[in-house]
């Protein structure tokens, strides 16, 4: 399906585990994001990336990881997950931004027991 | 620091009335500027836009004004209706970066 998914859409897990959060956009757009929401903070900017192997960090990059060796995957890696990672993730995906802005997933919700 | 604020957390307005949310941002080099508006359980969706050389940009119900010299932009919303019902985000960005969020806003709309 053309677009953007991601999976899981719920995921529990326990502390100190490793869990990756998928993300997949089939319209080879450059720039891809991943963003954290959380009640009183909106939405804060954790990883980005402006083409394969290009990424940096946002806002909120401590504890995560992330790749890009192909340009329609973003995987977000919580190395070590800490109940304050508890959160619900969005990838974003498009050609710049502007006046089109970004198109968002559906988002997973994560909970580190 | 806050960027992008929305010093709303929440507002309720009866349909057919005009909803107001409103949006300050910090940052100079902002040059386009963005609604969201996010349902329960969904991703934000992409609502309205405006480029810094504008003051105002129109679709259909939604108005988004700004006033560059206060830093400060508005999303009027024309009549309200109940499906208006969500968070709206304001965000702001340069082209080729990424959107800097404000907190949202939640809006109710009434019967």
């Amino acid at each position: 399906d053309a677009g953007i998914t991601q999976s899981p859409r719920y995921k529990i897990t326990e502390t100190g585990r490793q869990v990756t959060l998928m993300c997949h956009q089939t319209w080879s757009h450059s720039y891809m994001f991943w963003y954290r929401q959380d009640l009183g903070h909106g939405l804060r900017l954790i990883y980005y990336s402006a083409a394969a192997d290009i990424t940096d960090k946002g806002e909120v990059p401590d504890g995560y990881v992330v790749s890009r060796s192909k340009t329609e995957n973003f995987p977000l890696t919580l190395e070590s997950a800490t109940r304050s990672q508890t959160s619900v993730y969005f990838c974003a995906t498009g050609q710049g931004g502007g006046l089109y802005g970004y198109t968002f997933g559906s988002g997973t919700r994560l909970t580190v027991v | 620091d806050q960027q992008v604020k929305q010093n709303s957390p929440s507002l309720s307005v009866q349909e057919g009335r005009i909803s107001i949310l409103n949006c300050d941002y910090t940052n100079s080099m902002f040059d386009y500027f963005l609604w969201y508006k996010k349902y329960p359980a969904e991703g934000p969706t992409f609502l309205i836009s405006i480029s810094s050389i504008k003051d105002k940009n129109e679709d259909g119900r939604f108005t988004v004004f700004l006033n560059k010299s206060a830093k400060h932009l508005s999303l009027h919303i024309v009549p309200s209706q109940p499906g208006d019902s969500a968070v709206y985000f304001c965000a702001a960005t340069r082209s080729g970066y990424a959107l800097n969020f404000g907190k949202g806003t939640s809006l109710l709309v009434t019967p």
